[in-house]
This record gives C-alpha cells, sequence and structure tokens, in this order.
C-alpha cells in the first residue's frame, strides 16, 4: 500500500542548531514529493518539492531536503533552526502517472531559544 | 496570503444535517483539491477536481461530494453528517493537474453536534 510514514511526532532543537524532520515513503513507481508547514489556525504552505534531478532540493526560508532512493526517505534539514521555524510539518508523495496525495501524520517542530 | 478562499469559515451543525462548502481557487489555477483534517485521521486527501472535471479520489465518503463550477470554484458537499465529520476541510488549488506545488486556503471548520 502507498504510504508516507513522519516516524517522530514532536522534534525539539535549540535555535541555531541544525534540524532534521524524517520522512520515508512507499508508492510504486517515481514519487513527486513535497513538503508542507502548517501554522496554528493555518492553511498548509507548500515548502519544496522533488520530482526528478539533483537529490539535495532547496526551498522556501532557508530549508532543504535530501532524496534519497534507496531509502526511500525525503527527509527536511535546516542548517541553523529559528524559533520562528516552530510549526507542524507535513511530508507528502504523489505517485507518478497517479493523482493521488498521502500526508504524513505531521511533525511538530520545537524551536527553543 | 494564499489567494485561496473558503467559506465559511466555521460551521456549526447537527447530526443528519447537510451542508455545503465553498472554495475559490487562486487566479489561474485549474486544480482544486478538497483535504479532510482531524485529530485521528490527519490530513486526508478527498478529491481532486481539474478545469470542471473529477481527477482523481481519495477518501472520499458517499455521503461526500464535490464539484468544480465553469467559473472554477468548487464546492464540497457533506450530508447526513455524522459527529465523526468534524474537522477541518481545506480546499487547495494548483496550476495545473501534475506536480505543481498546492496552495492551502485557511480552512473551514465543521463542528458537527
Amino acid at each position: 500500500a502507498q504510504s508516507v510514514a513522519q516516524p517522530e511526532d514532536q522534534v525539539n532543537v535549540a535555535e541555531g542548531n541544525p534540524l532534521t524532520v524524517k520522512c520515508t515513503y512507499s508508492v510504486s513507481g517515481n514519487p513527486y514529493l513535497f513538503w508542507y508547514v502548517q501554522y496554528p489556525n493555518r492553511g498548509l504552505q507548500f515548502l519544496l518539492k522533488y520530482i526528478t534531478g539533483d537529490n539535495l532540493v532547496k526551498g522556501s526560508y532557508g530549508f532543504e531536503a535530501e532524496f534519497n532512493k534507496s531509502q526511500t526517505s525525503f527527509h527536511l534539514k535546516k542548517p541553523s533552526a529559528l524559533v520562528s521555524d516552530s510549526a507542524l510539518y507535513f511530508c507528502a508523495v504523489r505517485e507518478y502517472n497517479f493523482n493521488k496525495f498521502y500526508f504524513g501524520s505531521g511533525t511538530k517542530l520545537n524551536v527553543k531559544p | 496570503d494564499s489567494g485561496v478562499t473558503q467559506t465559511p469559515k466555521h460551521l456549526i451543525t447537527a447530526t443528519g444535517q447537510r451542508v455545503t462548502l465553498r472554495c475559490s481557487p487562486r487566479s489561474g489555477d485549474l486544480s482544486v483539491y478538497w483535504y479532510q483534517q482531524s485529530l485521528d485521521q490527519g490530513l486526508q486527501f478527498l478529491i481532486q477536481y481539474y478545469n470542471g472535471e473529477e481527477r482523481a479520489k481519495g477518501n472520499i465518503l458517499e455521503r461526500f461530494s464535490a464539484q468544480q463550477f465553469p467559473d472554477l470554484h468548487s464546492e464540497l458537499n457533506l450530508s447526513s453528517l455524522e459527529l465523526g465529520d468534524s474537522a477541518l476541510y481545506f480546499c487547495a488549488s494548483s496550476v495545473d493537474r501534475t506536480d505543481n506545488e498546492q496552495f492551502f486556503g485557511p480552512g473551514t471548520r465543521l463542528t458537527v453536534l
């Protein structure tokens, strides 16, 4: 079955430290991969996507993600976390040639001063 | 502001009733997506329309239906409402039907009493 897993419900990191939010996926065929962020009482906002090409994708607000086909992972990273990065992060996958979207359960990122 | 508008912002109704949620996509976007976000189910993809036609169907119940009108706005109809239908319903839009990022509206919070 197609799915997206975010193994951590919550990630805590100190401001200025690097952060990683993990995502693994299971789909048939080539995936389209996305990261979205949700702030309290707001809709989701697009951060970045991987369709093809370079495995390291750079996105909004200094975030980047690395696509690893052998590990079927698409982890979100940022070299230096900000308190304002605190939010709920969702990984999503769309199958090539298919149109359904699958979202992970979300990871709450807490960045402490 | 994503450019996607949803009305109403809040909706409170009783079990067995029927409601209609409305979404206006960003100017120029042809695809509209509907999602349900609840605490126990997470973010679930319901359905996608592209230029007036159904494009993909996710975990949408038979009691739910949607349509996209010639002016590209969309409506999600929920009928025979149950307590478990209480959730945040998001609409999103994108330029086309494939791999472009989605822009999410602020959501409609439905409470079924």
